[in-house]
């Protein structure tokens, strides 16, 4: 079974200054995927970010980067040069494989999220 | 591109009515999913296809039905309304399953509420 944990109900940042949102992973798969998603009080879902478990670099969109760990178990969003408009709620989601009667699927397991407020 | 489509954006059931949640893509993604929101929690998935004709149960299935007649549309079926089943639908797609195209997109949900 697959489990994500996002241990930071919320955050609080000034603007321009950067914020890491933790985010640890529990699988037994040998190959999964990372991914973090934005969801603003507008509802949207909105992928951010993604890092394969065998992808030997940091994952970086512009000012997203993902802090993969992988012998921790972690994958953090960094985002620097916070923006008010990046208030919302950040999703961390892992890709495992499922295996049931020799079909796979990309399943996504979601975390319980982060509110991150940006202050003025 | 439109992306992923989702309609109605909000309807409000009574208990045993029934109702299907539209989803379309014109991203000729072969994998589309259903997931569920409920308040303050993560996502859900309820069903997913592999490809037109092929659909398989996710983690919350009862209550629920799906068909997958063409690669762009993926509607869900709720043919008894249950207060249970308040919640926000979302619909996703990706182009495959492993490593190089299994970003899903998603639309911009569904808001159902059962009284």
């Amino acid at each position: 079974a697959q489990k994500i944990t996002q241990t930071q109900p919320g955050m609080f940042v000034q603007e321009k200054e950067a914020v890491t949102l933790d985010c640890t992973y529990d699988t037994s798969d040998q190959s999964y995927g990372l991914f973090w998603y934005k969801q603003p009080s507008s509802g949207e879902m909105i992928f951010l970010i993604y890092q394969g478990s065998y992808d030997e670099q940091n994952a970086t969109e512009g000012r997203y980067s993902l802090n993969f760990q992988k012998a921790r178990k972690s994958a953090n969003l960094v985002i620097s040069a916070s923006q008010l408009g990046d208030s919302a709620m950040y999703f961390c989601a892992m890709r495992g494989t499922l295996n049931a009667g020799g079909t796979s699927y990309g399943k996504l397991t979601f975390g319980q999220g982060t509110i991150l407020t940006v202050h003025p | 591109n439109a992306g992923v489509t989702q309609t109605p954006k909000f309807r409000i059931l009574k208990i045993g009515q029934s109702m299907t949640l539209q989803c379309a893509q014109d991203m000729n993604h072969n994998y589309m999913y259903w997931y569920r929101q409920d308040p303050g929690m993560g996502l859900k998935l309820i069903y997913y296809s592999v490809g037109a004709g092929i659909t398989d149960k996710g983690e919350v299935p009862n209550g629920y039905n799906v068909s997958r007649s063409t690669t762009e549309d993926f509607p869900l079926r709720l043919e008894l309304a249950a207060p249970s089943q308040t919640s926000v639908y979302f619909c996703a797609s990706s182009y495959s399953r492993t490593s190089g195209g299994e970003t899903q997109y998603f639309g911009p949900g569904t808001r159902l509420l059962v009284l």
